[in-house]
């Protein structure tokens, strides 16, 4: 049972930011929040992940609302190479990476 | 290192034929999760090891399907006899932990064809 929620696909013009958004309203006190996603053929690549602050790596920027019920991971200058599925998923005390359906975003030149 | 290794990339075989498929994971990691995707299904965690130790295979579909992790730096995923409903991509990835807090890598798959 997925414990996500994410819209089925988005569309996001090349160069701008693209902003993904995730609602995980039962998560627990020990569970983060993860982000993966897959290009067509490839195994699921890690993005970032958090618990309660808001994270930014050399790919990405993690929100995670002060109630931690949902989350956006934006990307900030989008480009082609960006599309695929990106997969939002909870992790904590159980050791399980379940994944749901993603959002299948779609960058437009 | 080189990442998750899997091999065959792709493999065909003919119905009620073993299938083997392999995995060498990340030096070190002490987790490894073997998933199916299908587009009917999407990804789905068939088994992981914790230490070589199997700890959960509740996603295993059927006794047709087994694993084993002899060593750390090596695990195979077995179907006998195979059927054409276990065409698939099957993926392999490791993790230093898990629980939160680190990431798992995944390996580039096989693509599983039974006919």
């Amino acid at each position: 049972d997925a414990k996500t929620t994410q819209p089925p696909s988005m569309d996001c013009a090349e160069g701008r930011a693209a902003n993904l958004p995730c609602n995980h309203s039962t998560i627990s006190g020990n569970e983060y929040v993860y982000w993966y996603r897959q290009i067509h053929s490839q195994g699921p690549q890690y993005i970032i992940h958090g618990l309660k602050n808001n994270e930014t790596n050399e790919m990405a920027s993690l929100i995670i609302t002060e109630d931690r019920k949902s989350s956006t991971l934006i990307l900030p200058h989008a480009t082609l190479r960006d599309t695929a599925v990106y997969y939002c998923l909870l992790q904590g005390g159980n050791e399980k990476l379940t994944f749901g359906t993603g959002t299948r975003l779609t960058i437009i030149p | 290192d080189a990442g998750v290794i899997q091999s065959p990339r792709h493999e065909v075989t003919e119905m009620g034929q073993e299938v083997t498929l392999r995995c060498k994971p990340i030096s070190g990691h002490d987790y490894l999760f073997w998933y199916r995707q299908t587009m009917m299904r999407g990804l789905e965690l068939l088994i992981y090891f914790n230490n070589n130790v199997p700890i959960d295979d509740s996603g295993m579909p059927e006794d047709r399907f087994s694993a084993k992790m002899p060593n750390a730096s090596f695990s195979t995923l077995k179907i006998q006899p195979s059927e054409p409903r276990d065409s698939a991509v099957y993926f392999c990835a490791s993790s230093l932990t898990a629980g939160g807090g680190t990431e798992a890598f995944f390996g580039q798959g096989t693509r599983l064809t039974v006919v």
